[in-house]
């Protein structure tokens, strides 16, 4: 799987957007851009993924750059508990035989 | 509600002891798997099955073991010979197919005594 790269922490204002971005600048064509998140000493939550076009659910949206070498995580109305670590993980399927490669994410706090 | 349970929250281990932690999903899915993660670090493979009565190694499988017995349980056994257990276990599963999503067990926190 390709590697990411995110920054450390984010802070966000409750009520605003959160904006989080991750690079994967040697993403191949067949792999998915995933995002989870990880509340203290809690499971990862699957939160959303795509392969080149944006995507949108109830949690987040998903912007994908048109080079597939970046993306970011939107969570439109950040609250105090969507403080966790976010990770970013480019992933190709390969019939459940493979591990999603987790690295050390970003820390987002959101502030009162 | 549909998910995966894990159990217990926490466990404790006495030296020379193998504890099994339990992993119960009723999601339908065909994958399972088991992660190991040490503070402020990312999660590491540890089994994972695709299919009912098979299963295979992941990065770190030393010291432990598994069974899938059934579609819905995949247990990990935490044996005598894993030196250092003391972590936090993750369950996950996944239907095997093109996007294959892995769900999280809220995890358990294995301690040695």
């Amino acid at each position: 799987d390709a590697k990411t790269t995110q920054p450390t922490s984010m802070d966000c204002a409750e009520g605003r957007a959160a904006n989080l971005p991750c690079n994967h600048s040697t993403i191949s064509g067949n792999e998915y851009v995933y995002w989870y998140r990880q509340i203290h000493s809690q499971g990862p939550q699957y939160i959303i993924h795509g392969l080149k076009n944006n995507e949108t659910n109830e949690m987040a949206s998903l912007i994908i750059t048109e080079d597939r070498k970046s993306s970011t995580l939107i969570l439109p109305h950040a609250t105090l508990r969507d403080t966790a670590v976010y990770y970013c993980i480019v992933h190709r399927p390969q019939g459940g035989s493979e591990k999603l490669v987790f690295g050390k994410g970003t820390k987002l706090t959101v502030n009162p | 509600d549909g998910g995966i349970t894990q159990s217990p929250k926490y466990l404790f281990r006495k030296e020379g002891q193998n504890v099994t932690l339990s992993c119960e999903q009723n999601l339908n899915h065909d994958a399972m798997y088991w992660y190991r993660q040490d503070p402020g670090q990312g999660l590491r493979l540890i089994y994972y099955s695709q299919i009912v009565n098979d299963f295979q190694k992941g990065d770190i499988a030393e010291g432990y073991s598994v069974s899938r017995e059934k579609k819905e349980s995949f247990p990990l056994t935490v044996t005598s010979a894993q030196k250092n257990p003391t972590a936090f276990y993750l369950c996950a599963s996944s239907i095997r197919g093109t996007q294959e999503t892995q769900y999280f067990g809220p995890g358990t926190r294995l301690l040695v005594l």
